[in-house]
C-alpha cells in the first residue's frame, strides 16, 4: 500500500521567515495530494491540495509543488506568522475505488515572534 | 465549524468494554471516513464508507467494526477495548468518495483505563 514520509518532524522558524515541509510517497498511482493543518486540540483542516496534472499551486502565502517523477511534494509557507504555528500533515491518495488517503507523520511548526 | 458532527466528545471506559462512536456527515456528503490519532502520532486511516457501502479499508483491527446507515450517519464500534486503543478518533466526510477534500469532525477522545 501507499507509504508517505514527511520531514522534518519539527520546524522552528522566526516570524517572517519561510517554512518548507517535504513529503515523499511510494505509490506511483497516487494522484491527489492535500495538506492539512491541525492546531492544538482542534480538527485537521485542509489548507491546500494539488492534483497530479499540475506541478505547482499557490494560495496567498501558501504554495505546494509536486514532482511526480521523484514522487515528492512540498509545502511552502512564506512570511510566517505566529498563527501558522500548528502541526501540518501531507497526504496522498490514488482516488481509485475509494479514497484511502494516507497521511504523513506530521510536522510540528513553531513560529517564534 | 466543518458541518461534521461527532458524538460523544469524550468517552472514558475500562478495558474489555465496548463503545460506539457516532458521526453525522456534512449535508450532501455521501462518504464517511474514520481515522485514529494516538498521542503525538499521525492520522491512521481505519475505514471508508460511501453511500452505505464499505469502499476502502485501512489498518482496522478485527475488534473494530463500522457501518453507514441509510441516513448516511456512521458508527464505529470498538470492542474488547485495550489500553492501547486510547486515542482521538476522527470522522471525516466527503462528497464523492474519491480524490476529494475531507472535512473533519471535532473527534471523540477515547480513554481506556
Amino acid at each position: 500500500g501507499e507509504n508517505v514520509e514527511q520531514h522534518p518532524s519539527t520546524l522552528s522558524v522566526q516570524e517572517g521567515d519561510s517554512a518548507v515541509i517535504k513529503c515523499t510517497y511510494s505509490d506511483s498511482a497516487s494522484n491527489y495530494f492535500p495538506w492539512y493543518k491541525q492546531e492544538l486540540g482542534k480538527r485537521p483542516q485542509l489548507i491546500i491540495d494539488i492534483r497530479s496534472n499540475v506541478g505547482e499551486k499557490k494560495d496567498q502565502r501558501i504554495a505546494v509543488t509536486l514532482n511526480k517523477t521523484a514522487k515528492h511534494f512540498s509545502l511552502h509557507i512564506t512570511e510566517t506568522q505566529p498563527e501558522d504555528s500548528a502541526v501540518y500533515f501531507c497526504a496522498a491518495s490514488t482516488g481509485a475505488a475509494g479514497n484511502k488517503l494516507t497521511f504523513g507523520g506530521g510536522t510540528r511548526v513553531l513560529v517564534k515572534p | 465549524d466543518s458541518g461534521v458532527t461527532q458524538t460523544p466528545k469524550h468517552l472514558i471506559t475500562a478495558t474489555g468494554q465496548r463503545v460506539t462512536l457516532r458521526c453525522s456527515p456534512r449535508s450532501g456528503d455521501l462518504s464517511v471516513y474514520w481515522y485514529q490519532q494516538s498521542l503525538d502520532q499521525g492520522l491512521q486511516f481505519l475505514i471508508q464508507y460511501y453511500n452505505g457501502e464499505e469502499r476502502a479499508k485501512g489498518n482496522i483491527l478485527e475488534r473494530f467494526s463500522a457501518q453507514q446507515f441509510p441516513d448516511l450517519h456512521s458508527e464505529l464500534n470498538l470492542s474488547s477495548l485495550e489500553l492501547g486503543d486510547s486515542a482521538l478518533y476522527f470522522c471525516a466526510s466527503g462528497r464523492t468518495g474519491a480524490r476529494e477534500k475531507l472535512f473533519f469532525g471535532s473527534g471523540t477522545q477515547l480513554s481506556v483505563l
